[in-house]
């Protein structure tokens, strides 16, 4: 089945460090990938998305590029912010008909920003 | 716009007692669901739900129950609440080819 493995955490950076966190699934077809962000105390807000291999999704300064031949959707950030510190979940969308649109997610990734 | 609307946000059951999450949302979307969240084990599906009368299980569903009786609603029960249920639950909705919706939570205990 579909799989999502992200690096663990938490990660812990300066202010203005340049931020990466890695993403690689595992799925037949062509899924479209997700990045989401969970602030404290809060549900999961989407943060961007990619549906087709190449595409490059961003927000906020945030940027993923979808890579079908290393199965990757790494997160990148070039100068991060204390109000960045949140967890990052990585998840696909299976392309199969007939899946109900579920997301399967990654465990989750804890990035802190310190001053 | 309310979006996904869960309640309660927090709840202490005993052991073997029951109770039911709300959730609604106004956004007239067809596909709700229900994941819980356990530390460093990201989101597990519960149940989800493709439109007002159709449930399907998702990795999770022992010990829980859902109904989706309107568009709006999808509220997930659990019969005799166990150690194992404690928490946090998230309901979400999405319409196709969007990124999902997410309410804010329930942190459940149970004692």
């Amino acid at each position: 089945g579909d799989s999502v493995t992200q690096m663990e955490g938490p990660v812990t950076l300066s202010e203005e460090a340049f931020l990466t966190i890695n993403c690689t699934y595992t799925a037949t077809g062509y899924p479209s990938l997700f990045w989401y962000v969970q602030y404290p105390g809060e549900g999961l807000q989407l943060l961007l998305k990619a549906t087709k291999a190449d595409d490059k999704g961003s927000n906020k300064g945030f940027e993923a590029t979808y890579r079908k031949e290393t199965t990757s959707f790494h997160l990148e950030k070039g100068s991060v912010q204390v109000s960045d510190s949140a967890v990052y979940f990585c998840a696909l969308r299976g392309s199969l008909t007939g899946g109900g649109n579920k997301l399967t997610f990654g465990t989750g990734t804890q990035l802190k920003v310190e001053l | 716009n309310a979006g996904v609307t869960q309640t309660p946000k927090f709840r202490i059951l005993k052991i073997g007692q029951s109770m039911t999450l709300q959730c609604t949302q106004d956004m007239n979307h067809n596909y709700m669901y229900w994941y819980r969240q356990d530390p460093g084990m990201g989101l597990k599906l519960i149940y989800y739900s493709v439109g007002a009368g159709i449930t399907d299980k998702g990795e999770v569903p022992n010990g829980y129950n859902v109904s989706r009786s309107t568009t709006e609603d999808f509220p997930l029960r659990l019969e005799l609440a166990a150690p194992s249920q404690t928490s946090v639950y998230f309901c979400a909705s999405v319409r196709a080819n969007y990124g999902y919706t997410f309410g804010s939570g329930t942190r459940l205990t149970v004692v």
